[in-house]
């Protein structure tokens, strides 16, 4: 079974802090997402990876940064926490071409509260 | 941009009764559509899918239509329980590889 592992369910930070959101996948997996989820506005897409050090925007990569220094290791990086960030974060994993027959295995995401 | 529309935003229904959710995406040549279940405090699963060279794709009591002219793309549940309560995602996937979601919906059947 796929495991998407990420290292903190519930964080809270100070405003200007930065933050450090890990995500560990073990089914070598090529591409990995960081997501947030809001009320609402559903999943939207931060950053994407299909390789190590390769990363690509979503459409809301503003406020954040991606690094992908081994392949089973995805983080996500607010360079300086605002209470705007304040949301669930979903990292998940997928094995090269989604459209082959290959889901996204999702974590069980990191509610960060920025006060 | 690329975006997808999900409706409706929440949706009740009694058990037994049947359970329709639409989403409409904006690039024509997105390919694969998934549909994703997430109950309360866990991660989105995926539980259907379907790729744009098939009209429907049922799988027992879920179903997926795909309508590539008007871009549209629906989810049906038949002979709802209480166990299918839960928020759903429909997505699409565009030709550069990004999975793009609907804002969700929220089922809640009623025994």
């Amino acid at each position: 079974d796929v495991k998407v592992t990420q290292s903190s369910r519930y964080l809270v930070k100070r405003t200007g802090e930065k933050v450090f959101l890990e995500c560990v996948q073990d089914m070598d997996h090529e591409n990995m997402f960081w997501y947030r989820q809001d009320p609402g506005l559903g999943l939207r897409l931060i950053y994407f990876s299909y390789d190590v050090k390769m990363k690509e925007k979503g459409d809301i990569p503003e406020g954040y940064s991606v690094s992908r220094e081994k392949k089973e290791r995805f983080s996500l990086i607010l360079e300086s926490a605002s209470t705007n960030q304040t949301s669930m974060y979903l990292c998940a994993s997928s094995f090269v071409s989604l459209y082959l027959n290959s889901p996204l295995h999702f974590g069980n995401g990191t509610r960060l509260t920025v006060t | 941009g690329e975006n997808v529309e999900q409706h409706p935003s929440t949706l009740s229904v009694q058990e037994g009764d049947s359970a329709v959710i639409k989403c409409t995406y904006s690039d024509s040549a997105s390919n694969y559509f998934p549909w994703y279940k997430q109950e309360l405090g866990k991660r989105p699963q995926l539980i259907i899918d379907i790729r744009s060279n098939v009209g429907e794709k049922k799988d027992q009591r879920i179903a997926v239509t795909l309508n590539k002219t008007a871009k549209h793309f629906s989810l049906h549940i038949t002979e709802t329980q209480p166990e299918d309560s839960a928020v759903y995602f429909c997505a699409a996937l565009t030709p550069r590889g990004k999975l793009i979601f609907g804002q969700g919906t929220e089922l809640s059947v009623k025994p």
